[in-house]
């Protein structure tokens, strides 16, 4: 069945400090990729997407690249604020179906 | 825009009360989700509307979870009666279309039951 993993948190870095966050999904076909961000007391929001293989996704500093030999997209960030302290979903969606949901990571970023 | 509104922010009721969550979707957008949250089972999708109709409440916990769209600007999730493993956050998105690459996620109820 279609699925999304994700490396179990919490991730704490100092601030600064390289990111990654590892996501695998299982799906049929070539669906497309995205991560969310919940930050506290919110609701999930879109961070960034990718919707063919190869294609890289990039927002505030975030990128994800699309990984189909390996069924990847994992999260980075050259350098982490703690602003970016949140919970981060990894997601696939394809046309006309709903998005699977990864469990979350949540990151912790220390001053 | 507003956003997704949701009411209310936080709820705290009694065991075996009735709880009724409230919606307002993003003007224009077609489907309406309902998702759960909690620390254990994570974000689960509970049910989905488009254009008021419910397409796929598989993931209703059980006969006590009820959703209703009356219209395309509101939508409720009743849990009737509450147990205390209701607790958690609920939260109402919105999106336009089935190819959209976005769900536009209101702020969430943090429900207690005791």
């Amino acid at each position: 069945g279609n699925s999304v993993t994700q490396m179990e948190g919490p991730v704490t870095l100092s601030e600064e400090a390289f990111l990654t966050i590892n996501c695998t999904y299982t799906a049929t076909g070539y669906p497309s990729l995205f991560w969310y961000v919940q930050y506290p007391g919110e609701g999930l929001q879109l961070l960034l997407k990718a919707t063919k293989a190869d294609d890289k996704g990039s927002n505030k500093g975030f990128e994800a690249t699309y990984r189909k030999e390996t069924t990847s997209f994992h999260l980075e960030k050259g350098s982490v604020q703690v602003s970016d302290s949140a919970v981060y979903f990894c997601a696939h969606k394809k046309d006309g179906q709903n998005f699977v949901f990864g469990p979350g990571t949540r990151l912790s970023v220390l001053p | 825009d507003a956003g997704v509104i949701q009411s209310p922010r936080h709820e705290v009721t009694e065991m075996g009360q009735e709880v009724t969550l409230r919606c307002k979707p993003i003007s224009g957008h077609d489907y309406l989700f309902w998702y759960r949250q909690t620390m254990m089972r994570g974000l689960e999708l509970l049910i989905y509307f488009n254009n008021n109709v419910p397409i796929d409440d598989s993931g209703m916990p059980e006969d006590r979870f009820s959703a209703k769209m009356p219209n395309a600007s509101f939508s409720t999730l009743k849990i009737q009666p509450s147990e205390p493993r209701d607790s958690a956050v609920y939260f109402c998105a919105s999106s336009l279309g089935s190819l959209a690459y976005e769900q536009y996620f209101g702020p969430g109820t943090r429900l207690t039951v005791t």
